[in-house]
């Protein structure tokens, strides 16, 4: 059962554009909301993260948006570049503890 | 500082054996986690270990076994390997009080053929 649901799968955007991911959970115990980035052959890094006493946080280029009654939460990235081009997970986590939920992923492609 | 180190990074592994993965956690980290990535069903988590005990596990079958030693180091192993079992196994550290950050290692790739 995916607790974690992400949209969409695959994204292509031009250089300078503002990709959106969005991500929607279940569980309502789930109190910690992180974005990781993955690059081909790495493991998954931690981008930015929230909670749901926070509607938005930016860090950088980066930012998330929290919606706790709808459920949902996205990742804006600004002004894309090529190098931003990754996989993107999205996860939640109950009590900010190490069992993270992952949703299924979004290829980000940025073109020049 | 030294990032999370996973050993082997790659593997192959004939079905109806056992492997052994390894996993040594950033300086000072005393969580150290375990996840499976798979093309069709993601990230998962297989379970967590603090101070040497298990404190959280994944649905995964108990052919998944893991254990930490007690300066922090972990071993995961996978008994009567199947064709499934083919994945990206990572895995994770963190200082495990709190709510701190989870950092990852690059993953060892097993191949069951």
């Amino acid at each position: 059962q995916q607790q974690v649901k992400q949209s969409p799968q695959s994204l292509i955007v031009q250089k300078g554009g503002i990709p959106i991911i969005n991500c929607a959970y279940e569980n309502t115990a789930f109190d910690y909301f992180p974005w990781y980035q993955q690059f081909p052959g790495k493991g998954p890094a931690l981008l930015i993260a929230i909670r749901p006493d926070v509607s938005e946080k930016k860090e950088g280029r980066f930012t998330i948006s929290f919606n706790k009654s709808a459920k949902q939460f996205s990742l804006h990235i600004m002004d894309s570049q090529p190098g931003d081009s990754a996989t993107y997970f999205c996860a939640a986590s109950i009590n900010a503890g190490n069992m993270l939920t992952f949703g299924g992923g979004t290829r980000l492609m940025v073109k020049p | 500082k030294a990032g999370v180190t996973q050993t082997p990074r790659y593997l192959i592994k004939t079905r109806g054996q056992q492997v052994t993965l390894s996993c040594s956690p950033i300086s000072g980290h005393r969580s150290v986690s375990w996840y499976q990535q798979t093309p069709g069903q993601g990230l998962q988590f297989l379970f967590e270990y603090f101070s040497e005990t298990q404190r959280n596990k994944g649905n995964f079958p108990g052919r998944f076994s893991g254990r930490q030693f007690s300066n922090s180091r972990s071993e995961m192993n996978v008994s009567t390997l199947e064709l499934g079992d083919s994945a990206l196994y990572l895995c994770a550290s963190s200082l495990g009080t709190g709510r701190n950050t989870i950092y990852f290692g690059e993953g060892s790739w097993l191949t069951v053929v």
